[in-house]
């Protein structure tokens, strides 16, 4: 069974470029979530997203930042005009049940580099 | 904010010595969990005690839960080099779909 998989795992930009980063759940997993990792530092919440529905995008920045799961194909965050303060690594979780109650699978992340 | 936050930030044992490692939190929870980060690398779930209890065990890992404290604790009994990692715990507020809230972590290294 294929873990949560994340692509790319490294992405450079430079300013004001586009970054579109990529997860696919586990296969069976309707629930997927977005952190971001600044270095020695715990993961922020971003966004969680069910099939074709937002439901919480409390932690993504207002301008920017988008996510989508579509009902085909991987989730996508795409973060438009990328600055140095983007750089992060982004993990992507997901989980078969709604919610909170059990425990997140996390993909190895995208680590995004804004020269 | 963070929910939960770890104490110690960083952790240096020898080989074969217990760690511990504390975390906080400020509001009531369903549950907490603690994840395991190896450098570079993605989280991986190592335990979760649900609010209604108080110690659980894994392994060479043990957990509590004081919800009148609103804090937990991770030992790691007979550290290894292996166990050389960062580990976080994370709660779920109890109200609601709210998502995991991370802490940033305990930085431990087990020296051989």
């Amino acid at each position: 069974n294929a873990g949560v998989m994340q692509n790319p795992r490294h992405l450079v930009r430079r300013r004001g470029q586009e970054a579109r980063l990529r997860c696919s759940p586990m296969k069976g997993h309707s629930h997927v979530y977005w952190y971001r990792q600044l270095p020695e530092e715990g993961l922020k919440f971003m966004v969680y997203l069910q099939k074709e529905n937002i439901i919480d995008e409390s932690g993504m920045p207002k301008e920017r930042f988008s996510a989508e799961f579509p009902k085909e194909g991987p989730s996508i965050l795409r973060i438009q005009q990328v600055v140095r303060g983007d750089s992060a690594a982004y993990f992507c979780a997901s989980s078969p049940r709604t919610g909170n109650t059990g425990e997140l699978f996390f993909g190895e992340g995208s680590r995004l580099t804004v020269l | 904010s963070q929910q939960g936050e770890e104490d110690p930030q960083a952790l240096s044992i020898q080989e074969g010595e217990n760690a511990t490692m504390n975390c906080s939190y400020k509001t009531s929870i369903n549950n907490l969990q603690w994840y395991r980060q190896n450098s570079g690398r993605g989280l991986v779930h190592l335990i979760l005690i649900r609010s209604n209890e108080r110690e659980k065990h894994s392994g060479r890992l043990r957990v509590t839960l004081d919800t009148s404290k609103k804090s937990s604790s991770l030992l790691i009994t007979a550290s290894r080099a292996a166990d050389t990692a960062s580990y976080f715990c994370a709660t779920d507020a109890n109200s609601g779909n709210t998502p995991l809230v991370f802490g940033k972590g305990t930085r431990l290294s087990v020296i051989a």
